[in-house]
């Protein structure tokens, strides 16, 4: 089975910190992506990345960064957190395109 | 870009009905619609996927049918059961957006009453 692990489950930080969010995956797949996930808005993407050292803006990627420096690896920086950036953030990889995504558990972050 | 929208945002129903969720797609070169449940706690994972030269899957007591000409597509689950509690997103993507990148409705938060 995939295993997407994000390596936190709650994270509470305070406004102006450099946050770092990270997510491995287990599968050797070329894609890989972060989310973020809030009440009636669905699952809006922030990044994603299709190769290492790739990455490409997603619909909401102001106030956040990613680097992917090894395949498995992909990681999403608040460069300087802030309330609204409190949200649930769901890291998720696949293979192909037109594959499923698998979808990590989730980091549960608060910006206080 | 593509926009999902999906209805309705809360369902209720009794164990053994059936279950409709509704999603509009606005970009007419989505291709593939793929469903996400989402149990608490947990990560959203596949349930049913379509692409676009299909009108109509199946699986089980689940289907998704595709109606490509007024953009919209529904996901159907029939015989309800507890364990179907939960959140359901819709998606759609297009051949043109690199990646797999996916656009995502609202959810549905389904809740089926024993």
């Amino acid at each position: 089975d995939v295993k997407v692990t994000q390596s936190s489950r709650y994270l509470v930080k305070r406004t102006g910190e450099k946050v770092f969010l990270e997510c491995v995956q287990d599968m050797d797949h070329e894609n890989m992506f972060w989310y973020r996930q809030d009440p009636g808005l669905g699952l809006r993407l922030i990044y994603f990345s299709y190769d290492v050292k790739m990455k490409e803006k997603g619909d909401i990627p102001e106030g956040y960064s990613v680097s992917r420096e090894k395949k498995e690896r992909f990681s999403l920086i608040l460069e300087s957190a802030s309330t609204n950036q409190t949200s649930m953030y769901l890291c998720a990889s696949s293979p192909l395109v037109y594959s499923p995504l698998h979808f990590g558990n989730g980091t549960r972050l608060t910006v206080t | 870009g593509e926009n999902v929208e999906q209805h309705p945002s809360t369902l209720s129903v009794q164990e053994g009905d059936s279950a409709v969720i509704k999603c509009t797609y606005s970009d007419s070169a989505s291709n593939y619609f793929p469903w996400y449940k989402q149990e608490l706690g947990k990560g959203p994972q596949l349930i049913i996927d379509i692409r676009s030269n299909v009108g109509e899957k199946k699986d089980q007591r689940i289907a998704v049918t595709l109606n490509k000409t007024a953009k919209h597509f529904s996901l159907h689950i029939t015989e309800t059961q507890p364990e179907d509690s939960a959140v359901y997103f819709c998606a759609a993507s297009s051949a043109k957006a690199a990646g797999n990148k996916l656009t995502f409705g609202g959810g549905t938060r389904v809740l089926v009453k024993p």
